[in-house]
Parts: structure tokens; C-alpha cells; sequence
């Protein structure tokens, strides 16, 4: 049963800390996606990864945060320094880049105190 | 800018009832896909829609792309407990896989 895996699953970290979240896509996916979710703001697009390669990080806060591949089956999200207005639920989903079909994972839930 | 509106944002039926879910914008999608999100966990994946008009149905679910691809329905017949959850739209309107979600629509339905 392939899926996408977060971790971790929940981050409790006081302001100023650097946070740094995993997503491992599934298997053979070559296109990954960084979301965040908030009940103001719902679900907004952070980044997106096609073949390991930032095409668009428009949706996030160039200061503060970075998204890399080190390799196909790793996306990290990086947040440094952290701060309140970043506590969230912060997802990562992955897809085949042939078809709509986009795989989210649990989810990794951030409070920033 | 908020490019989707979901309305209702709350819905609150018994078990047995019918609803609809609209999902509204003044862009023109590519696709547009219906995400249905249970607490604690990812958004799964229900439908994507790529052609005005277009009528899908997924058992008691019927999806509907509008005519001129900016807006889109959510029917459900009957519905369970099962189908409780927030329900998000989300559209692409450069046809590169970059989704925008919509704001949401929270159903409970109740036994």
C-alpha cells in the first residue's frame, strides 16, 4: 500500500528555533508538492518539485523557509527561525507527473510557541 | 486572493438527505479536482473534472464542471455518517498541476 510518510507528526518548538519537516513521496512519484493548512487561510501551495527541481516556491515566505530533494525519495521543508504566525499543519503530497492525481500524506502539525 | 469560494461553508444534515456543495470562481480552470479530508489526516483525492459540462459520478457522489469551467457541484444522495468531513475544491487554471484549493465546506451527517 504505497503512500506518502510525514515526519514528524506533530512539532511542539519555541520561536526562533529551526524546524525542519520530512516527506518521503511515493515510490516512482517525480512531482511533489508542500502545503499548508490553517483554519484562516485554508490550504495554500508552498512549493512544488518536479524531478527533484523547484519549479514554483512563489507561495512561500522566501525569508524564513527553504524546500529542497536531496534525492527522490526525501523533500524537506525548513523553517528558520521559526515563529507563531508558522504553527500550522504543514503537508506534503507527491504524484506520477502524468496524471492529476496528487497523494497527501498525514500531515506534520507545527505549534510554535 | 482567495480564487475559489465553497459555499456552504457549514452543513449539517441527517442521514438520508441530499445536498449540494458549489465551488465558485471568475477564473477559468484547466481542471478542477473535489478533495474530501477526514480530521487528522490528508486531503484524498475524489475527482478530477477537465471538460465543460463534464458529469462524473462516484457511487452516491455526482460531480459537475460548469460550462465554462469556472465553477463546479458537489451532490451527494442519501448521505451517511461516513460522508462527514471537509470537502475542498481545488483548480488549476495553468494546466501545470499547480492547484489552488478552495475554502471549504465542513459536513456532518447525522445518524
Amino acid at each position: 500500500d504505497a503512500r506518502v510518510t510525514q515526519t514528524p507528526r506533530h512539532k511542539v518548538t519555541e520561536m526562533g528555533q529551526e524546524v525542519t519537516m520530512r516527506c518521503q513521496p511515493i515510490l516512482g512519484h517525480n512531482t511533489v508538492f508542500w502545503y499548508r493548512q490553517t483554519m484562516m487561510q485554508g490550504l495554500e501551495l508552498l512549493a512544488y518539485f518536479r524531478n527533484r527541481a523547484p519549479l514554483d516556491d512563489s507561495g512561500m515566505p522566501k525569508d524564513r523557509f527553504s524546500a529542497e530533494m536531496p534525492d527522490a525519495t526525501l523533500a524537506t521543508l525548513k523553517i528558520q527561525p521559526s515563529e507563531p504566525r508558522d504553527s500550522a499543519v504543514y503537508f506534503c503530497a507527491s504524484g506520477d507527473g502524468r496524471s492529476y492525481e496528487q497523494y497527501f500524506g498525514p500531515g506534520t502539525r507545527l505549534t510554535v510557541t | 486572493t482567495q480564487l475559489l469560494e465553497q459555499s456552504p461553508q457549514f452543513l449539517s444534515i441527517q442521514e438520508g438527505e441530499n445536498l449540494t456543495v458549489y465551488c465558485n470562481s471568475s477564473s477559468v480552470f484547466s481542471s478542477l479536482q473535489w478533495y474530501r479530508q477526514e480530521p487528522g489526516e490528508g486531503p484524498v483525492l475524489l475527482v478530477t473534472v477537465v471538460t465543460g459540462g463534464e458529469v462524473k459520478k462516484l457511487k452516491r457522489l455526482t460531480f459537475q464542471f460548469g460550462d465554462a469551467r469556472k465553477d463546479s457541484s458537489l451532490h451527494i444522495t442519501a448521505a451517511q455518517p461516513g460522508d462527514t468531513g471537509l470537502y475542498l475544491c481545488a483548480g488549476d487554471t495553468s494546466g501545470t498541476y499547480k492547484y489552488i484549493f478552495g475554502t471549504g465546506t465542513r459536513l456532518k451527517v447525522l445518524a
